[in-house]
């Protein structure tokens, strides 16, 4: 099973270029989730989508954009790239219908920017 | 918010227990304790989680206090591959149907030594 696909894995970007890190889940699930991590650091909630057609801000929403596509896909947006935003980049999604279901998390999007 | 205390490292010998700390004496009573680990340049893969009583599944075990201010995870026999970050965290708003918002700390790097 392919869970969470993120894509890309790696990237550089220089600062003011935009980008869109894609994310897309095969489990059917309502909830969808972006972080970002900093070195030596906890993860930290950007965005979450708790159902198709609905997104909502987390921690530091701070110059990111959401889309949630369809129930199968959520997408990062960087509009203006600043050297803070350099940081590796988690997509989750999580759901079914009993409480508290565990997120499953994809591989990452390590994100560079000069 | 409830938050959640950990050390910051622990060493064990392979082939033995480990026991996982973590204090949460702000829990409120509907929060869910849930478990993740981080193994080198992954994404946070899910462990465990409780309520109230302790939990058992093929990755560990979870011991809930009574008074629930306090939890540990075990593992019962640390492989190499177990070396890891390991985040307790609290679920404060899993129910069916909505959105999970997982709040991490640096939680408590294990090693696992021959």
């Amino acid at each position: 099973n392919a869970g969470v696909t993120q894509t890309p894995k790696f990237q550089v970007l220089k600062t003011g270029q935009s980008m869109t890190l894609q994310c897309a889940q095969d489990m059917n699930h309502n909830s969808m989730y972006w972080y970002r991590q900093d070195p030596g650091m906890g993860l930290r909630l950007i965005y979450y989508s708790a159902s198709e057609g609905t997104t909502d801000k987390g921690e530091v929403p701070n110059g990111y954009n959401v889309s949630r596509l369809n129930k199968r896909e959520f997408s990062l947006r960087l509009e203006s790239a600043a050297p803070s935003q350099t940081s590796v980049y988690f997509c989750a999604s999580s759901g079914g219908q009993f409480d508290n279901q565990p997120q499953h998390f994809g591989d990452g999007t390590r994100l560079s920017i000069l | 918010d409830a938050k959640t205390t950990q050390p910051n490292s622990m060493e064990s010998n392979e082939e033995e227990p480990v026991h996982l700390p973590c204090n949460h004496s702000t829990i409120s009573g509907t929060d869910y304790i849930h478990w993740y680990r981080q193994l080198p340049s992954q994404g946070p893969e899910y462990v465990i989680h409780g309520l109230t009583s302790n939990v058992n599944n093929r990755m560990a075990s979870l011991a809930i206090a009574e008074d629930r201010k306090s939890s540990t995870l075990i593992l019962h026999r640390a492989t190499l591959r177990d070396a890891a970050v390991y985040y307790c965290i609290l679920d404060i708003s899993g129910y069916a149907g909505t959105a999970s918002k997982l709040t991490f700390g640096t939680g408590t790097r294990l090693q696992v030594t021959l």
